[in-house]
């Protein structure tokens, strides 16, 4: 157990649709990143979020945006949601070392 | 910029046999060097780690040595069990970058009894 908690487990939810997933990381991790792992793309790096503020940003869509909240947690929305974005969704912690402790994820399917 | 390349596999091997994952990375600094594994259904653990010029990561019976000359990270374990069944990703921490973490595609190890 990696102390990283995500919720939901899974989520199915049909195109066009919003949804929300959220990430608490350990207490004291200031940093959040968030993945998209799909059979085709693989590991794909979407955000970063640092003590509140956004500070990188991989292959997110438009569609897709996050934001990280005073107590740390963050939270991942996706929005007009296509076929495509079916996939796992993770989220992971950063220590000061460098090292990443990932979340269960989400397994979020479009119909 | 920078990349990781990894061996995609998939890899089968019988138990107790050698593994050998290779890695090669392409960064403009000093980054820090992972072994990330993903059992089935979970997500990525920290396996080892490397930040500097050879140094060596270990972790159960796994290991790999950080060689800046040839730019690889390749991942090794001398005898693998059943268990060891999961991908493997290979990632570095771009300093250059504010701290993005830059993953690999991952290597599927399939280990036979």
């Amino acid at each position: 157990d990696s102390g990283v908690t995500q919720t939901p487990k899974h989520l199915i939810t049909a195109t066009g649709q919003r949804v929300t997933l959220r990430c608490s990381p350990r207490s004291g991790d200031l940093s959040v990143y968030w993945y998209q792992q799909s059979l085709d793309q693989g590991l794909q790096f979407l955000i970063q979020y640092y003590n509140g503020e956004e500070r990188a940003k991989g292959n997110i869509l438009e569609r897709f945006s996050a934001q990280q909240f005073p107590d740390l947690h963050s939270e991942l929305n996706l929005s007009s949601l296509e076929l495509g974005d079916s996939a796992l969704y993770f989220c992971a912690a950063e220590d000061t070392l460098y090292e990443q402790y990932f979340g269960p994820g989400t397994r979020l399917t479009v119909t | 910029g920078n990349s990781v390349t990894q061996m995609e596999g998939p890899v089968t091997l019988s138990e107790e046999a050698f593994l050998t994952i290779n890695c090669t990375y392409t960064a403009t600094g000093y980054p820090s060097l992972f072994w990330y594994v993903q059992y089935p259904g979970e997500g990525l653990q920290l396996l080892l780690k490397a930040t500097k010029a050879d140094d060596k990561g270990s972790n159960k019976g796994f290991e790999a040595t950080y060689r800046k000359e040839t730019t690889s990270f390749h991942l090794e374990k001398g005898s693998v069990q059943v268990s060891d069944s999961a991908v493997y990703f290979c990632a570095l921490s771009d300093p250059t970058s504010y701290d993005k973490v830059i993953f690999g595609p991952g290597t599927s190890l399939s280990v036979i009894p």
